[in-house]
């Protein structure tokens, strides 16, 4: 079965920092893999995703994942993070009939 | 277009007692998904249904039904409220399953008392 862990519960960042999110997957075959954030009051939706191809893949407002089958990890990134940025991150691993989310990863904003 | 949409957006429960939350999606999505969200774990599948008049239990089916007798529409119900049934639920639809990114409604904020 799928799982995914997310290992870090909380990250601060300062604004205009980096940011990398840690992702890491269980999976037999080859993953369909997943980020979405969650703003505060809000549902989930989509960052980026991973198929197949290039294993950089490029995502809405900045953001950036790679796949590393080695490492089985699909790290989250951003170049420059924004106050608007802090939320909480999920990442998830696609099997044939379910989605399964790791546990998340609260991002604070520093000034 | 509205996407995935959940009513009621809170409600409050004393235990024993039933409701029905509705998700609505106006896609054309043949998959629906219910999740519960906790703290520290993450969403969790309840129930999800693969196309109207089909349902299927996910991770955590215990203490809820659901119906898709329309596809647009997927009903989760509790029959007996309890005080561990308190978190928040999310409905999502999809066009497929492997791969397909998943819809969010916004939430419903359930406290049973």
């Amino acid at each position: 079965a799928q799982s995914v862990t997310q290992p870090d519960i909380h990250i601060t960042v300062s604004e205009g920092a980096s940011l990398e999110l840690r992702c890491n997957y269980s999976y037999g075959a080859t993953p369909y893999l997943f980020w979405y954030v969650q703003s505060p009051g809000q549902g989930l939706q989509l960052l980026l995703k991973y198929f197949s191809g290039d294993t950089l893949v490029q995502g809405i407002k900045g953001f950036e994942a790679e796949f590393k089958r080695s490492q089985s990890s699909f790290n989250l990134r951003k170049p420059s993070v924004h106050w608007s940025d802090a939320a909480e991150y999920f990442c998830a691993v696609s099997g044939f009939q379910k989605l399964v989310f790791g546990t998340g990863t609260r991002l604070l904003v520093s000034p | 277009n509205a996407g995935v949409t959940q009513t009621p957006k809170f409600r409050v429960l004393k235990t024993g007692q039933s409701m029905t939350l509705l998700c609505a999606q106006d896609m054309n999505h043949e998959y629906m998904y219910w999740y519960r969200q906790d703290p520290g774990m993450g969403l969790r599948l309840i129930h999800y249904s693969v196309g109207e008049g089909t349902t299927a239990k996910g991770e955590v089916p215990d203490g809820y039904n659901v119906s898709r007798l329309k596809k647009q529409n997927f009903l989760l119900g509790l029959e007996s409220a309890a005080p561990s049934q308190t978190s928040v639920y999310f409905c999502a639809s999809s066009f497929g399953l492997a791969g397909n990114e998943q819809f969010f409604g916004p939430g419903t904020r359930l406290t049973v008392l």
